[in-house]
């Protein structure tokens, strides 16, 4: 069964440093990853995806990831955090099946503080 | 462009009550998808439909949980008799095609008294 982990449950950076959330995966075929943002009482918002192609993916809000076959991971980073970053970032992928994407499995989620 | 719109965004309920959650998805939208956020957990997938449909339920619990698309009208949630276990959030998201993103909805939170 597929499987995400989000090995750091709490993060705290400073505002103006770089940031960098660790996400892996467990999957037999090329999985579909995707990450997204929780702002508290706020619903999920899309920051990137990887389907294919290039590794290095962009996102929005100057986000980045990079997909790394060899280690099972795809891990977010932000060269230069802001302090409306601070929210909940979950890592997922796509259904084994790969009948829908919509079909998910989520890590436990990292939250993100930001200290001014 | 309306997002996926949920409804009501807080409902309680008694223990043995019904709670109904709504979901209309993004216009041109025929995918539906329901996940359950526990508190201090990731989202787990519940179920899968399409208009009228159900295609996947492999993550909906065996009792008291149903969902139903129907041709007309919002994607429903549907549990019987709640138990205070049941208290979470329950997000609705929704996908134009199979091999395309889900968009999210705010969610429901259900508190189970």
């Amino acid at each position: 069964a597929q499987s995400v982990t989000q090995p750091d449950i709490h993060i705290t950076v400073s505002e103006g440093a770089s940031l960098e959330l660790r996400c892996n995966y467990s999957y037999g075929a090329t999985p579909y990853l995707f990450w997204y943002v929780q702002s508290p009482g706020q619903g999920l918002q899309l920051l990137l995806k990887y389907f294919s192609g290039d590794t290095l993916v962009q996102g929005i809000k100057g986000f980045e990831a990079e997909f790394k076959r060899s280690q099972s991971s795809f891990n977010l980073r932000k060269p230069s955090v802001h302090w409306s970053d601070a929210a909940e970032y979950f890592c997922a992928v796509g259904d084994a099946g790969g009948t829908s994407y919509g079909k998910l499995t989520f890590g436990q989620g990292t939250i993100l503080t930001v200290h001014p | 462009n309306a997002g996926v719109m949920q409804n009501p965004r807080h409902l309680v309920r008694r223990r043995g009550q019904e709670a109904r959650l709504r979901c209309s998805p993004m216009k041109g939208h025929s995918h539906v998808y329901w996940y359950r956020q526990l508190p201090e957990e990731g989202l787990k997938f519940m179920v899968y439909l399409q208009k009228e449909n159900i295609i996947d339920e492999s993550g909906m619990p065996k009792e008291r949980f149903s969902a139903e698309f129907p041709k007309e009208g919002p994607s429903i949630l549907r549990i019987q008799q709640v138990v205070r276990g049941d208290s979470a959030a329950y997000f609705c998201a929704s996908s134009p095609e199979t091999n395309t993103e889900a968009f999210f909805g705010q969610g429901t939170r259900l508190t189970v008294v």
